[in-house]
């Protein structure tokens, strides 16, 4: 079957880094995306990534291992407004999204 | 641009009634998708579509149709709304696969049936 795995929540300090861990298991891949969705909002695009390897794009960069089925969505330089829901959702081979049930960030002052 | 757009915002619905959730978007992508999340689980796909015309079976299309009679609109049918059927819905849509499969959403509808 097709699986994702994240932490339900995490906690971090404001100016700190996270690291949110992600491993999958899905009929065929085609890519990983993470999406940010705040409270009450639609989920917003973040980060692909299809080869093996780190992706940085300004404080948040996604990393990959298709070997291992696992990524990670690294943020630094953690703001109050990165508090917020964080899906990792890998693409099947239908092309399909497969979406684990997010990981909750809580950044505190 | 609007994107997409959905309607209504929110609905209370009573039980056995009959609804549509209306999507339209303006980006010209051939796929759609309707999803639920409901608090603690993630999005979960009800119907989509590769293309207009054509329409297929997601994760929970139960007491749910759709249907795509052009490219631009994807309305989401309840037929006999049940209570279980209380979610927030949301409205997807994606042009391409790979980097190309990112989906765009729409605000979303709050539903609850009562």
């Amino acid at each position: 079957g097709q699986n994702i795995d994240q932490p339900t929540e995490m906690t971090a300090t404001e100016g700190a880094i996270v690291q949110i861990n992600c491993t999958y298991q899905t009929s065929g891949f085609n890519g990983l995306f993470w999406y940010q969705q705040h409270a009450g909002e639609a989920p917003t695009f973040l980060s692909y990534n299809v080869l093996d390897g780190l992706e940085e794009k300004g404080r948040f960069s996604s990393f990959l291992s298709r070997s291992k089925g696992y990524s990670y969505l690294l943020l630094k330089e953690l703001q109050m407004k990165d508090s917020a829901s964080y899906l990792c959702a890998p693409m099947d081979s239908n092309y399909q999204l497969i979406w684990g049930a997010g990981t909750k960030l809580i950044i505190k002052p | 641009i609007a994107g997409i757009t959905q309607a209504p915002t929110s609905q209370i619905l009573a039980a056995g009634r009959r609804m549509t959730l209306r999507c339209t978007q303006d980006m010209r992508h051939n796929a759609m998708y309707w999803y639920r999340q409901d608090l603690g689980l993630g999005l979960r796909l009800i119907h989509y579509s590769n293309t207009a015309g054509t329409t297929g079976k997601g994760e929970v299309p139960d007491g749910y149709s759709v249907s795509r009679a052009n490219t631009d609109d994807f309305p989401l049918t309840l037929a006999s709304a049940v209570p279980s059927q209380t979610s927030v819905y949301f409205c997807a849509s994606s042009d391409g696969t790979g980097s190309g499969g990112e989906q765009f959403f729409g605000p979303g509808t709050r539903l609850t049936v009562l």
